[in-house]
């Protein structure tokens, strides 16, 4: 079965700095793939969409690549801000009409 | 953006009761709906898929007859657990989407049930 892992539970970053979560998946590669955000108490907010055929995508402070080679996605926050903690999910759509998300990565901007 | 709001943002119930959670999307037409559930440093574990005007699709493991989902409109889906329990406590989440293909999904801000 499709398994998809965020690469640690808890990130500390000092403020300022260059966060970078990792989205790798194991089997199938999906349609396209969603990095969202999400608060405590909150349900998720989405940010960035990255489909197969994309190599990066940039929003703001925000930058997603997408390697189907390595069955891997990179986020980025650069120039972070301790506005920027919270949890950050990956979702996975695979085409039939349902996301599939990671267990995220807790994310603290140390200021 | 779209918005979807979910009510309660909270509910406390007596073990054997019912809860009824709504979920509208307010500023557009939701072809389908989704519900998840979330436990405490988990992911979302998605329940089932709701289309307007048909049956839901529940994923494995999820219980039909006790997680009770309703899509009587474009805008509104409810989902009632019958006759909860405490480890039915947990965060569900909805989320919704204009049509089957539809690349992004819009989320309520979730329901935290505790069953006591």
């Amino acid at each position: 079965s499709q398994k998809i892992e965020q690469n640690s539970e808890a990130l500390n970053i000092q403020e300022g700095k260059t966060a970078t979560l990792t989205c790798n998946y194991t089997n199938y590669s999906p349609a396209y793939l969603q990095w969202y955000r999400q608060d405590p108490g909150r349900g998720p907010v989405f940010l960035l969409l990255i489909r197969e055929n994309e190599k990066e995508k940039r929003k703001e402070r925000l930058k997603v690549t997408f390697d189907t080679t390595l069955k891997q996605s990179l986020f980025h926050i650069t120039a972070s801000q301790p506005a920027d903690s919270a949890t950050y999910l990956c979702a996975l759509y695979f085409g039939n009409e349902k996301l599939t998300f990671g267990t995220g990565t807790r994310l603290t901007i140390i200021p | 953006g779209a918005v979807v709001s979910q009510h309660p943002s909270w509910v406390i119930c007596k073990s054997g009761t019912s809860v009824k959670i709504e979920c509208r999307s307010l500023d557009f037409q939701a072809t389908t709906m989704f519900w998840y559930r979330q436990f405490p440093k988990q992911s979302l574990m998605l329940m089932a898929t709701s289309n307007e005007g048909s049956k839901a699709t529940y994923e494995q493991g999820v219980e039909k007859d006790k997680f009770l989902i309703n899509h009587a409109s474009l805008t509104l889906s409810t989902l009632t657990v019958t006759s909860a329990h405490p480890e039915d406590s947990s965060f569900y989440i909805c989320s919704a989407s204009t049509a089957v293909w539809s690349t992004e999904a819009f989320f309520g801000q979730g329901t935290r049930l505790t069953v006591v």
